[in-house]
């Protein structure tokens, strides 16, 4: 079964705090990664991208690294900021059925909360 | 990057009716859009693929006859939730894709 499992499903830090999330899938056959940060009533924005081969991407305080053969990623924020507090989202593609790029496997999402 | 917008961002309805909600892709053409809907604390649901010119492509589960998707033109689909009832209510969001998905701010619709 095609599945994206995140961890923690939720997390509290200390603003300039470093965070780890964790996103772990079961998607085949694979195409990409992405990470999105979804702001509480808000639409879904891409943080980083990542394929196959990949292994580590950075989108300023934010890098992404995956594991393919483990099929594991992860997202990392650097000193955190109170506006970092949203809902970050793991998103797998699986590769073109037919031409559709409709295939997403979306994760429930580790919802971080940053403090002051 | 490019901008998908959606309209109206929440709505309130009365059950029975129906409410339609626009998505448009403001600065490219997207033949294909899509639909999701997201309860809380849950992810993003697909429910349906939007072609244009064609009809679109519904997922297992998903009414076609109560989830109307009209994509009339390049830059715009529309979803229509008919004879809605408070079991509608949810987060609605598109998405056009151009290489990768870009998603709308969602639409939050509640139905009383």
């Amino acid at each position: 079964k095609n599945q994206v499992e995140q961890s923690p499903q939720s997390l509290i830090i200390l603003e300039g705090k470093n965070c780890t999330l964790q996103c772990n899938y079961t998607v085949s056959p694979f195409s990409n990664l992405r990470w999105y940060k979804q702001d509480t009533g808000r639409g879904p924005v891409s943080l980083t991208i990542m394929t196959f081969s990949e292994n580590t991407k950075s989108n300023g305080r934010y890098t992404a690294t995956l594991d393919a053969d483990t099929k594991q990623s992860s997202l990392h924020i650097t000193a955190s900021q109170l506006s970092d507090s949203a809902s970050y989202i793991c998103v797998v593609t699986r590769s073109n059925y037919g031409g559709s790029q409709g295939n997403l496997i979306f994760g429930k999402g580790t919802k971080l909360s940053v403090k002051p | 990057g490019a901008v998908v917008s959606q309209h109206p961002s929440w709505v309130i309805c009365k059950s029975g009716t129906s409410v339609k909600i626009e998505c448009r892709s403001l600065d490219f053409q997207a033949t294909t859009m899509f639909w999701y809907r997201q309860f809380p604390k849950q992810s993003l649901m697909l429910m349906a693929t939007s072609n244009e010119g064609s009809k679109a492509t519904y997922e297992q589960g998903v009414e076609k006859d109560k989830f109307l998707i009209n994509h009339a033109s390049l830059t715009l689909s529309t979803l229509t939730v008919t004879s809605a009832h408070p079991e509608d209510s949810s987060f609605y969001i598109c998405s056009a894709w151009q290489g990768i998905h870009f998603f709308g701010p969602g639409t939050r619709l509640t139905v009383l």
